[in-house]
């Protein structure tokens, strides 16, 4: 069984840029989701997609996109880059049934640098 | 608004001993309550869980307590080992974890002294 993987590692883009970051989730789990994590803080949920489809937003702006592909493999899209958002972009995989969905387990986390 | 507070960002315990690790919460749809722990360059490693339903959850060193009355809950390791030191994160749901996605803390680093 293999665990959640992210690509790239590390990654620097320039302000205004855009940038995808990659996750492919745990074997037998249907449902994604995405954190920001900046220094000193706690992950921060971005969104969650299950079945393709997004399935809960927190508090972030529409320049943060996202896919869920059929193989549940996931992409993070943002666009307009800006200084706030480096951080620690954390992707987690869960698997949902009925109304709940269980644990969540994290990947290693890509490290964006925004200049 | 911080719906999920730990307020010490720093604990250090000596080997062989209990560490506890607090954590508040002021959301009272939240139902569903995990620890997560995380070595630097590493994601959060999932550790135990709760659910509202319960008030104690064990599994080996940890025990996890929730006082729901009170809004908190607390994570308890012994005996406390070097390989406990990293940050703890004390992360709370809502419907079980589902679409609204994990709020958490914002992390306790505990430091096991030899």
């Amino acid at each position: 069984e293999t665990g959640v993987t992210q690509s790239p590692t590390h990654l620097i883009k320039t302000r205004g840029q855009q940038v995808t970051l990659r996750c492919s989730s745990q074997s037998g789990h249907n449902t994604v989701s995405w954190y920001q994590q900046a220094l000193g803080q706690g992950p921060q949920f971005i969104f969650q997609y299950y079945r393709e489809e997004e399935n809960g937003r927190g508090n972030f702006p529409p320049r943060f996109s996202g896919l869920q592909f059929p193989n549940y493999s996931s992409e993070l899209n943002v666009n307009a880059l800006e200084l706030d958002d480096s951080a620690l972009y954390l992707c987690a995989s869960s698997l949902t049934s009925g109304l709940s969905t269980d644990t969540q387990y994290f990947g290693p986390g890509t490290r964006l640098t925004v200049l | 608004d911080q719906q999920v507070k730990q307020n010490s960002p720093s604990l250090s315990v000596q080997e062989g001993r209990i560490s506890i690790l607090n954590c508040d919460y002021t959301n009272s749809m939240f139902d569903y309550f995990l620890w997560y722990k995380k070595y630097p360059a590493e994601g959060p490693t999932f550790l135990i869980s709760i659910s509202s339903i319960k008030d104690k959850n064990e599994d080996g060193r940890f025990t996890v307590f929730l006082n729901k009355s009170a809004k908190h809950l607390s994570l308890h390791i012994v005996p406390s080992q070097p390989g406990d030191s990293a940050v703890y994160f004390c992360a709370a749901s809502a419907r079980g974890g589902g679409a609204d996605g994990l709020t958490f803390g914002k992390g306790t680093h505990l430091i096991i002294q030899p």
